[in-house]
C-alpha cells in the first residue's frame, strides 16, 4: 500500500511568488492534516480535512495561505505572495478514521520550502 | 495553549550507551506518540501511549507514560548507529472540532562509534 505521498520535494522560490503543494494521503483515508515545521522550531498544525470540509483551520498563519481538498482526495496549500517567513517544511498527514483511542496519523516525506 | 517541551534538542552519545529523551506537556491528554525522522523521510510512528503507566517496548527503545506528571519518556538501551535520526513526541489533542497532534521541538539523535 502506497504511503502518503508529497510534491514537490522541495521548492525554491523568490519572495512575492507563489507557490502549491500537493498532498496525495494514502487512499481510503478521510481525514487529512497538514503541518509545518519553521527551521529549529517544533512541528505546528495548520489544519485538518475531513473528506473535502475542513473541520479546523486555527494553525494556518494568515491569509496568504489557502488549502483545498477537492472531492475528499488529493490536498493543495497555496501561499500567495510567499514572504521569507514561510520558509520551513510542510509536512501532509492523512488517517482512516476520526477515533478517539485507535487513529494514527501517517505522514508524508514533506516538502521544503526556501523563499528567497 | 498545550506546550510540548521536549529535551534535550541534540544528543551525542557513544554506541553501547543509554540514554534518556523527556517529553512534558501542560494539559491532559489521554494519547501520546512517538515519531522518527530519518533525513528526508516520512515521520515514522515508533510507539502510542494510551494510558498512565504504559510502557512499551521495541528493540532498544522503550517509551512510558506518567499521565499525573504529564511526561513521557524515551529511553535507549544500548545505542547503535542505526538510531541515528530525529524523535518526536506528539500529544493528541481531541475533542470538538479538536483532532490535532502537538508536537515537541524534537531530538536530533547523532551515534558516534
Amino acid at each position: 500500500e502506497a504511503g502518503v505521498t508529497q510534491f514537490p520535494s522541495h521548492s525554491v522560490i523568490e519572495k512575492g511568488q507563489t507557490v502549491t503543494l500537493r498532498c496525495d494521503p494514502i487512499s481510503g483515508h478521510d481525514n487529512l492534516y497538514w503541518y509545518r515545521r519553521v527551521m529549529g522550531k517544533e512541528i505546528k498544525f495548520l489544519l485538518h480535512f475531513v473528506k473535502e470540509s475542513k473541520q479546523d483551520e486555527s494553525g494556518m498563519p494568515n491569509n496568504r495561505f489557502l488549502a483545498e481538498r477537492t472531492g475528499g482526495t488529493y490536498s493543495t496549500l497555496k501561499v500567495q505572495p510567499a514572504e521569507l517567513e514561510d520558509s520551513g517544511v510542510y509536512f501532509c498527514a492523512s488517517s482512516q478514521v476520526q477515533r478517539r483511542y485507535t487513529d494514527t496519523q501517517y505522514f508524508g516525506p514533506g516538502t521544503r520550502l526556501t523563499v528567497l | 495553549e498545550l506546550k510540548v517541551e521536549q529535551n534535550p534538542l541534540f544528543l551525542s552519545m557513544q554506541e553501547g550507551k543509554n540514554y534518556t529523551i523527556y517529553c512534558n506537556y501542560s494539559t491532559t491528554s489521554d494519547r501520546l506518540y512517538w515519531y522518527r525522522q530519518d533525513p528526508g523521510k516520512s515521520l515514522e510512528s515508533l510507539f502510542v501511549l494510551l494510558s498512565n503507566g504504559a510502557v512499551k517496548q521495541e528493540g532498544r527503545l522503550m517509551a512510558s507514560l506518567d499521565t499525573k506528571a504529564r511526561l513521557s519518556t524515551l529511553h535507549i538501551t544500548a545505542a547503535v548507529h542505526d538510531l541515528s535520526a530525529t524523535y518526536f513526541c506528539a500529544v493528541y489533542l481531541y475533542g470538538g472540532a479538536t483532532n490535532k497532534l502537538i508536537f515537541g521541538t524534537g531530538t536530533l539523535l547523532a551515534v558516534q562509534p
